[in-house]
């Protein structure tokens, strides 16, 4: 157990529909990082926030967001689903001084029908 | 970019056997790290072992050990005395730490067995 929780653990939806899925990061953690991994693309860093702020983008699609609150913890937000946006969803956190060192949450498995 | 290369999509070794897993990566910086993650069968994505670049001496983890070659660009992964829970996806990561943002770069993974 990395101690970084994500919820939910499956998500079943339709096309064109909204999801949030949630992310906790390790006690003293400071930074999220999410990731998408798909047969196709493998595994692809999304976005990374840092106390709050947003801190590097990667490879998401603008009908993706996140946000990160003051209590630490993280969503990402799909809009619009696709077929293509079935994947296995990952959180990641890491502590100050030490974010090289990044520790994977359990992933949200979304399937998109 | 960085790139990743992970020339096996899938090894088998006896178990109690050694297998070493092949990773190549692409970079212009200088400042950088190196990383194995293992994903067994149940997804979750573990650290297995981790590589600074400036450090010359390979990284070690009981059973797992690498060989940074930094002039070539080359970062195995040994297993040593393997065991049927090694068997798993493992990937080879890259973080540029100069770029300010920690994100990895993974390559396509090895598939490993772990044969009885």
């Amino acid at each position: 157990d990395s101690g970084v929780t994500q919820t939910p653990k499956h998500l079943i939806t339709a096309t064109g529909q909204r999801v949030t899925l949630r992310c906790s990061p390790r006690s003293g953690d400071l930074s999220v990082y999410w990731y998408q991994q798909s047969l196709d693309q493998g595994l692809q860093f999304l976005i990374q926030y840092y106390n709050g702020e947003e801190r590097a983008k990667g490879n998401i699609l603008e009908r993706f967001s996140a946000q990160q609150f003051p209590d630490l913890h993280s969503e990402l937000n799909l809009s619009s689903l696709e077929l293509g946006d079935s994947a296995l969803y990952f959180c990641a956190s890491s502590k100050p001084g030490r974010t090289d060192t990044q520790y994977f949450g359990p992933g949200t498995r979304l399937t998109v029908l | 970019a960085q790139t990743v290369t992970q020339s096996q999509p899938e090894m088998s070794v006896q178990e109690a056997e050694t297998v070493t897993l092949s990773c190549t990566y692409d970079t212009s910086e200088n400042n950088y790290y190196l990383f194995w993650y293992k994903q067994p069968p149940s997804r979750q994505m573990i650290l297995v072992i981790r590589q600074e670049a400036y450090k010359q001496q390979n990284a070690t983890e009981n059973r797992f050990s690498v060989n940074f070659q930094k002039a070539a660009k080359s970062f195995s992964l040994k297993i040593s005395d393997s065991q049927l829970g090694d068997t798993a996806m493992y990937f080879c990561a890259f973080i540029n730490s100069g770029a300010g943002s920690y994100q990895l770069t993974f390559g396509k993974g090895t598939k490993l067995s772990v044969i009885p």
